[in-house]
């Protein structure tokens, strides 16, 4: 069965560190790969997008890798801000999404 | 403001009654979907539009849910015969979509939280 997996536990990080994240997927070949971020009560707010030819994609303080032959994703926060405090959702597909459970950071100040 | 708005934001309602909810997404955008989010869960597909066209349904998605975009602007998602078990958040989102548009961001909404007593 098609399977998204991210770390159920949260990640508790110092102020200034690089949090990374991990995304695993069993049973997909997506062609593309998106990470959103959720704060409580809202709805998912669009990172970044990394498509399967890409090995690595940046913005700002956030940076992607896609490991296709892995099957997995990185989601890299360098120098972490409390503001960053939220939970992060991978996400596999082009119209119909399928996203992870997502993995919760809490950036200590 | 500009993004993808839904209403009502919450919505208690009894076991068995009926309910619809309204997204309007952001104007230029031709595709619509709707997902529902469970606590502790990522958002799970429903369905999705392209302009009035209803293109993929999800297999999860019981007969009792039905959802529209008559004018390919708003879209509407009703569930019949509400059940504990619809209890969610359902969320819209809107992507300007196309030939040669692969691959492209959704813009969520804040969502309609439902509450099945």
């Amino acid at each position: 069965s098609q399977k998204i997996e991210q770390n159920s536990e949260a990640l508790n990080i110092q102020e200034g560190k690089t949090a990374t994240l991990t995304c695993n997927y069993t049973n997909y070949s997506p062609a593309y790969l998106q990470w959103y971020r959720q704060d409580p009560g809202r709805g998912p707010v669009f990172l970044l997008l990394i498509r399967e030819n890409e090995k690595e994609k940046r913005k700002e303080r956030l940076k992607v890798t896609f490991d296709t032959t892995l099957k997995q994703s990185l989601f890299h926060i360098t120098a972490s801000q409390p503001a960053d405090s939220a939970t992060y959702l991978c996400a596999l597909g082009n119209n119909r999404l399928a996203f992870g459970k997502g993995n919760q950071v809490v950036v200590i100040p | 403001d500009t993004g993808v708005s839904q209403d009502p934001r919450h919505k208690i309602t009894k076991r068995g009654q009926n309910v619809t909810f309204r997204c309007d997404p952001i104007s230029e955008h031709n595709r619509l979907y709707w997902y529902r989010q469970t606590l502790g869960q990522g958002p799970e597909f429903l369905t999705y539009f392209q302009n009035e066209a209803q293109l993929e349904k999800s297999r999860l998605l019981s007969d009792r849910f039905s959802a529209e975009r008559p004018k390919g602007s708003f879209s509407t998602l009703e569930i019949q015969r509400t059940e504990q078990g619809d209890s969610a958040m359902y969320l819209c989102a809107s992507s300007l979509g196309g030939l040669g548009l692969a691959g492209n961001e959704q813009f969520f909404g804040p969502g309609t939280r439902l509450t099945v007593l």
